[in-house]
């Protein structure tokens, strides 16, 4: 079946630190690849996608790249702010009727002023 | 418009009384689902519903009850809840067909607290 697998939180960082989010997955077929992200309080945001390997999706200065050969979407941003605190959500898609999502745990990021 | 909105944003129970949650889209979306988010972890998710039609279940109790009147409304009754129930319920929508996006566009959420 289909899995995603995401770094364990919480990940706490300075200001204009750099950031990764490693994601991994499993799945039949070329599923497309998501990152969500939910504030506090909030729903699910789309962030971004890519639905083809070697696709980059890129958002508000975050970054995630479909590499089929290590089977990953790291989420990456060079220089995070305050409010980029969040959690954050890798999941895939299996094209076809009703598009199920399948998520990763979910990674907590705090940045600290 | 590019939005999901869910009602109430929040809601306080007892294990007696009935409810509903109610979701709406205007995207033309053929897809709609209800998911439950409990603290610090991902969506689950509960129903699709897939041209108005109910298309997945994912072995939800039957004190939740989904329905589809239309195309742009999803509401889901609740009777009998327990505490246990206590969520966050996410409703979401998609384009529903070959080659279309996939993405999901998610509501804000309804935050149940059952007592």
């Amino acid at each position: 079946g289909n899995s995603v697998t995401q770094m364990e939180g919480p990940v706490t960082l300075s200001e204009e630190a750099f950031l990764t989010i490693n994601c991994t997955y499993t799945a039949t077929g070329y599923p497309s690849l998501f990152w969500y992200v939910q504030y506090p309080g909030e729903g699910l945001q789309l962030l971004l996608k890519a639905t083809k390997a070697d696709d980059k999706g890129s958002n508000k200065g975050f970054e995630a790249t479909y590499r089929k050969e290590t089977t990953s979407f790291h989420l990456e941003k060079g220089s995070v702010q305050v409010s980029d605190s969040a959690v954050y959500f890798c999941a895939l898609s299996r094209s076809g009727s009703a598009r199920q999502l399948t998520f990763g745990s979910g990674t907590q990021l705090t940045v600290l002023p | 418009d590019t939005e999901v909105t869910q009602t109430p944003k929040h809601l306080v129970m007892g294990m007696t009384n009935k409810k509903s949650l109610k979701c709406e889209q205007h995207m033309g979306h053929r897809a709609m689902y209800w998911y439950k988010q409990k603290a610090k972890k991902p969506p689950e998710l509960m129903f699709v519903y897939s041209y108005e039609k109910l298309s997945i279940n994912e072995s939800v109790p039957s004190r939740f009850s989904p329905e589809c009147p239309n195309s742009s409304l999803l509401n889901l009754h609740l009777h009998a809840l327990q505490p246990e129930d206590s969520a966050l319920y996410l409703c979401a929508s998609s384009q529903e067909f070959a080659g279309g996006r996939d993405e999901q566009f998610f509501g804000p959420g309804t935050r149940l607290t059952v007592l």
